[in-house]
């Protein structure tokens, strides 16, 4: 069965500092990559999504970055975060044909402060 | 315009009553995935249901049923004999066939159980 993996688990970071966030994947191949971020009672923001090993897509202007340096690891990295930045992260993985449904990680909780 | 919508911000319903959580949804890909996920306070977002476009009937999981109208472009969750554990906010989401990679959320609705 595929599972997929997210850390840290909850995050507190200064404005400013640098920031990776990592997720992989197990028991599937090819897998498509999603990152998303969730402010506060809100709904989801995708921010990036990969089909394979380093090719990103960007969806927002952001001060964040992603990398996909394995096919079945997904990295979303910041050099100096903002207040801004805080907020819920997921990260989701899913198949790519049939378009079927996108199975979500635990979530990273990051606070900047 | 928006890909998902659902109009419903919270929702109450009386513990072991139904109650449907309203979605609908723009595409013109005629082929495409509906989805509703269910995401609890501790943040895990989990998948309930799928439903594809050309299926002709219409998606159940347990207490989940999904009610596709096509033509009204609906895709309303159907949960029956709520449970307190039903608490939570719920997402319908699609994903378009010829764009693949992309699913579009919308902005959720807080579903309360009350005893």
């Amino acid at each position: 069965s595929q599972t997929i993996h997210q850390w840290p688990a909850t995050l507190v970071q200064p404005v400013g500092s640098p920031l990776s966030l990592e997720c992989t994947v197990e028991g599937t191949s090819n897998p498509n990559l999603y990152w998303y971020r969730q402010a506060a009672g809100r709904g989801l923001q995708l921010l990036f999504y990969s089909v394979g090993i380093g090719q990103i897509s960007s969806e927002v202007p952001q001060n964040l970055s992603a990398s996909r340096p394995q096919d079945r690891q997904f990295i979303l990295s910041s050099k100096k975060l903002l207040l801004s930045d805080s907020g819920f992260y997921l990260c989701a993985w899913s198949v790519r044909y049939p378009p079927r449904e996108q199975y979500f990680g635990p979530g990273t909780r990051l606070t900047v402060t | 315009a928006q890909k998902i919508t659902q109009t419903q911000p919270g929702m109450f319903v009386q513990e072991k009553e139904a109650v449907t959580l309203d979605c609908t949804y723009d595409t013109s890909d005629p082929s495409y995935g509906l989805f509703w996920y269910k995401q609890p306070s501790s943040g895990e977002m989990i998948f309930l249901i799928y439903q594809g476009s050309y299926d002709q009937q219409n998606a159940t999981e347990g207490r989940y049923s999904l009610n596709f109208q096509k033509a009204r472009k609906s895709a309303n969750l159907v949960i029956s004999a709520s449970q307190l554990g039903d608490s939570a906010m719920y997402f319908c989401a699609m994903r378009e066939t010829n764009t693949g990679n992309q699913f579009y959320f919308g902005t959720g609705t807080s579903l309360t159980v009350i005893p």
